[in-house]
């Protein structure tokens, strides 16, 4: 009954590839978003999307791009992918107008780009 | 530029021992948040602070926002090895719809506590 589950853990690839991560919350929120944590831990948005409307894009390159199927799901494509993209990407969900913002994340998955 | 200035980065000290971390800005909040986060795991809430000088407590640790809702604090009584981990303050600029929850986080701070 995990809340917000990402697949897969781990992403271990070629440069120049085209990789997918998957995240799924159960939790009947209906905001979702992308994170990218770098190897200094720094945490920082890239996108959001509230009732499968995307809310915020943040200066991420284009080879990125975000679908969100349903409420509950929301994966991210990366083109072409790139060294500097090897980092922890997390998914997280709130339910809007909820108290406080919380946001709940997901484990990260851990892409490392060769 | 990094709106949320967090000090410091690493911190490593003996069991029992108090600390305090620092999370400043020059911007103002409407809510600012502290996150821990441990190794292969996501961010878990601690708790929020939305009002300019509230003090909250989650057992040993305090948590202070800053009157002008610019800084935060957060401070372990009595620190346990299980306190080791990454802090993160996070802060959200506007209310409600406006700001759609996103959250602008500080650099964190590592800390690790030595039996």
């Amino acid at each position: 009954d995990t809340a917000v589950s990402q697949t897969p853990k781990y992403l271990v690839t070629q440069m120049g590839n085209d990789k997918s991560i998957k995240c799924e919350q159960n939790l009947g929120h209906d905001t979702m978003y992308w994170y990218k944590q770098d190897s200094k831990k720094f945490l920082k948005i890239m996108f959001s999307y509230n009732n499968k409307e995307l809310i915020i894009n943040e200066t991420v390159p284009n080879r990125f791009s975000p679908k969100s199927p349903d409420k509950a799901h929301l994966n991210l494509h990366i083109n072409s992918l790139e060294l500097g993209d090897s980092a922890v990407y997390f998914c997280a969900s709130r339910r809007s107008g909820a108290p406080y913002n919380e946001q709940f994340f997901g484990p990260g998955t851990r892409l490392t780009v060769l | 530029t990094q709106l949320l200035e967090q000090s410091p980065q690493f911190l490593s000290i003996q069991e029992g021992e108090n600390l305090t971390v620092y999370c400043n800005s020059s911007s103002v909040f409407s809510s600012l948040q502290w996150y821990r986060q441990e190794p292969g795991e996501g961010p878990v809430l601690l708790v929020t602070v939305v009002t300019g000088g509230e003090v909250k407590k989650l057992k040993r640790l305090t948590f202070q926002f800053g009157d002008a809702r610019k800084d935060s604090s957060l401070h372990i009584t009595a620190a346990q090895p299980g306190d080791t981990g990454l802090y993160l303050c996070a802060g959200v600029k506007g209310a409600g719809g406006t700001s759609y929850g996103k959250l602008t986080f500080g650099q964190g701070t590592i800390l690790t506590v030595h039996p």
